[in-house]
């Protein structure tokens, strides 16, 4: 059972354009959700995280949206570069206290076209 | 040195070696975590340690044995794996409080032969 549904599995944008991501959960306990980015031959780093006490989270051109009644959760990506090309993935934790693994989204590949 | 670092980079062994990956976070965090990462599925979490202390295993198949001498480092002892074990394994650390981010090495290619 995949507790974190990502959507698109693979995006194309043009340069300058928005890409949006979509994800959605089943476990109305996760209560942190964080994006990672990931480059070939490099793990994955923490892009930006939201709890679902806010609605939208923004850092620079990056922003989380999210709806807690929908159970869903999107990242948008403003005036994408090619520099942005990575596979994006999300995820959610139940965080119990303590140290508490993720749940991950499939990913995405999204590639930036100049 | 500072983040966290996973050796080796690649690996590829038989059916029947024994290996070990490790890892050393030098961000002065109290929980480290190993996750497998195959090619179309999810990133997969197996085990978490806190403080040293195993906290879940997710049901890995014994063949995965996790090791946790200090909250620096961590192994992942490996023996008769599968050929369907080959993926990239990352390695994170984090705070043990509240909604801490995780950080992720670059991981190990293993590849089974």
């Amino acid at each position: 059972q995949q507790q974190v549904k990502q959507s698109p599995q693979s995006l194309i944008v043009q340069k300058g354009g928005i890409s949006i991501i979509n994800c959605a959960y089943e476990n109305t306990a996760f209560d942190y959700f964080p994006w990672y980015q990931q480059f070939p031959g490099k793990g994955p780093a923490l892009l930006i995280a939201i709890r679902p006490d806010v609605s939208e989270k923004k850092e620079g051109r990056f922003t989380i949206s999210f709806n807690k009644s929908a159970k869903q959760f999107s990242l948008h990506i403003m005036d994408s570069q090619p520099g942005d090309s990575a596979t994006y993935f999300c995820a959610a934790r139940h965080s119990g206290g303590g140290a508490d693994g993720l749940t991950f989204g499939k990913g995405t590949h999204l590639i930036i076209q100049p | 040195e500072t983040g966290v670092t996973q050796t080796p980079r690649h690996l590829v062994m038989g059916m029947t070696n024994k290996k070990s990956l490790k890892c050393e976070q030098h961000l002065g965090h109290n929980a480290m975590y190993w996750y497998k990462q195959s090619a179309k599925k999810p990133l997969e979490l197996m085990f978490v340690y806190n403080f040293k202390e195993q906290t879940e295993n997710n049901s890995v198949p014994s063949r995965f044995s996790p090791e946790c001498p200090n909250s620096s480092h961590l192994f992942l002892h490996l023996h008769t794996l599968q050929p369907e074990d080959s993926a990239l394994y990352l390695c994170a650390s984090s705070q043990n409080r509240g909604n801490q981010p995780q950080h992720f090495g670059d991981g190990t290619r293993l590849s089974i032969l």
